[in-house]
């Protein structure tokens, strides 16, 4: 059983487009994740919701933007998808830390590598 | 607020030699520590994490780190390199509040046989 996962694995497109990628967790877990890793393996957090609330939103152009469903859904929509787009993407979920405010670690997807021509 | 420096972007060792990947964090309060590996063309998997208990954490395949408060240090060690450990290794700190992650550049470690 995969715990978070990712659709489309790979997804190539043209300047301009606009594309979704899909992230899943079957862990239970309140909280979900987006990254983006870049050529240098840097890797920079996106967004976060907690709960289908948005609780992190980093400084990230208004063309990503993520939509929750539900609590074991984040997916990231890209409107007008530009060259420098290009990364891995992560998805990543975790446990709420909650009123004791106890940390749990995060579990990673595979990644969706996007290339923007 | 917090952040990590890992030292050396790519590290060589021969197959059996000690693995030592340097990561220094800052942190206005004592923070939660974790060292993840990303194989290619994989995700990432957690090694280990250390959550103010032992200050010695032991994690998967053979690799621990060592939290030094002096030093504010939290660098990962194995004994002895394996082909199978080449990847690369990110450190990172947390908020201890909001779950959130500043992950280190990450190190690229390289198993010579």
């Amino acid at each position: 059983d995969t715990a978070v996962s990712q659709t489309p694995k790979y997804l190539v497109t043209q300047m301009g487009n606009d594309k979704s990628i899909k992230c899943e967790q079957n862990l239970g877990h309140d909280t979900m994740y987006w990254y983006k890793q870049d050529s240098k393996k840097f890797l920079k957090i996106m967004f976060s919701y907690n709960n289908k609330e948005l609780i992190i939103n980093e400084t990230v152009p208004n063309r990503f933007s993520p939509k929750s469903p539900d609590k074991a859904h984040l997916n990231l929509h890209i409107n007008s998808l530009e060259l420098g787009d290009s990364a891995v993407y992560f998805c990543a979920s975790s446990q709420d830390g909650g009123r004791l405010k106890l940390f749990y670690e995060q579990y990673f997807g595979p990644g969706t590598r996007l290339t923007v021509t | 607020a917090q952040s990590v420096t890992q030292l050396g972007s790519h590290v060589s060792v021969s197959e059996g030699a000690l693995v030592l990947l340097r990561c220094n964090y800052s942190s206005s309060v004592p923070p939660y520590l974790f060292w993840y590996v990303q194989y290619p063309n994989q995700g990432l998997q957690l090694l280990l994490k250390y959550t103010s208990a032992a200050t010695l954490v032991k994690g998967i395949n053979g690799f621990e780190a060592e939290f030094k408060k002096s030093e504010t240090s939290f660098h990962l060690t194995k004994p002895s390199a394996h082909m199978s450990d080449a990847a690369e290794y990110f450190c990172a700190v947390s908020k201890n509040t909001g779950n959130q992650f500043y992950f280190g550049t990450g190190t690229s470690l390289t198993v010579i046989p």
